[in-house]
């Protein structure tokens, strides 16, 4: 089945510690997105990739990083920069403007 | 700027009961228009959208939503709510003019009385 996988469903992490979020697609779309969720906020865009090699940041990108070295990956780094990191984070992507997204099931970070 | 307004934040209705979720948009050009679900702790799962054509447009889970360009509003309905509806619904919204980006409204929380 094609999708969008993202691991781990829980994590949680010690202040200070960066950690990274995986997110793997085999629906081979060209764009993929970071969005991070908290309550009554909707979603907010951290980071989007359009094509390997190459993204932009969102609305919310301080204290987060991003790389796009395979088509399939687009992986999240939380950084210790990250002054409130505990929140749901999704990832998801899209195969062209005309298309919708297609979201992964999400990784709820909790940082103690 | 482009921008989604969901006008209302929580939305309660009985059991078999009929409900619409309110969407407004600002975008000086054509828009593509989408309507999302969450339940608890998953994934957004695409419930309708508008790219042209029709202005009505049929989703799943018997929802549909109505397109009025002089309005700027893309309002979600269902003509008789299940238990199962129990869900946060997202409306979102992209631009010919913008590049990959997808704008969402804050989300309308949806509460089915029995």
């Amino acid at each position: 089945d094609g999708g969008i996988t993202q691991s781990p469903k829980y994590l949680f992490r010690k202040e200070g510690q960066n950690v990274t979020l995986s997110c793997e697609q085999n629906l081979n779309h060209d764009a993929m997105y970071w969005y991070r969720q908290d309550p009554g906020q909707g979603l907010r865009l951290i980071y989007y990739s359009q094509i390997v090699n190459d993204f932009q940041k969102g609305d919310i990108a301080e204290g987060y990083s991003v790389s796009r070295e395979k088509k399939e990956s687009f992986p999240l780094t939380v950084t210790s920069a990250q002054k409130n990191p505990t929140a749901f984070y999704l990832c998801a992507s899209r195969l062209g403007r005309y298309n919708e997204q297609f979201f992964g099931p999400g990784t709820r970070l909790t940082v103690l | 700027a482009q921008s989604v307004t969901q006008l209302d934040s929580q939305v309660p209705v009985f059991e078999e009961a009929p409900v619409e979720l309110r969407c407004n948009y600002s975008s000086s050009v054509s828009v593509y228009l989408f309507w999302y679900v969450q339940y608890p702790n998953q994934g957004l799962q695409l419930l309708l959208k508008y790219l042209s054509g029709s202005t009505l447009v049929k989703g799943i889970n018997g929802f549909e939503a109505e397109f009025n360009k002089s309005q700027t509003s893309f309002h979600l309905r269902k003509p008789s709510v299940h238990i199962s509806d129990t869900a946060e619904y997202f409306c979102a919204v992209s631009d010919e003019n913008r590049d990959d980006k997808i704008i969402f409204g804050k989300g309308t929380r949806l509460h089915i009385l029995p």
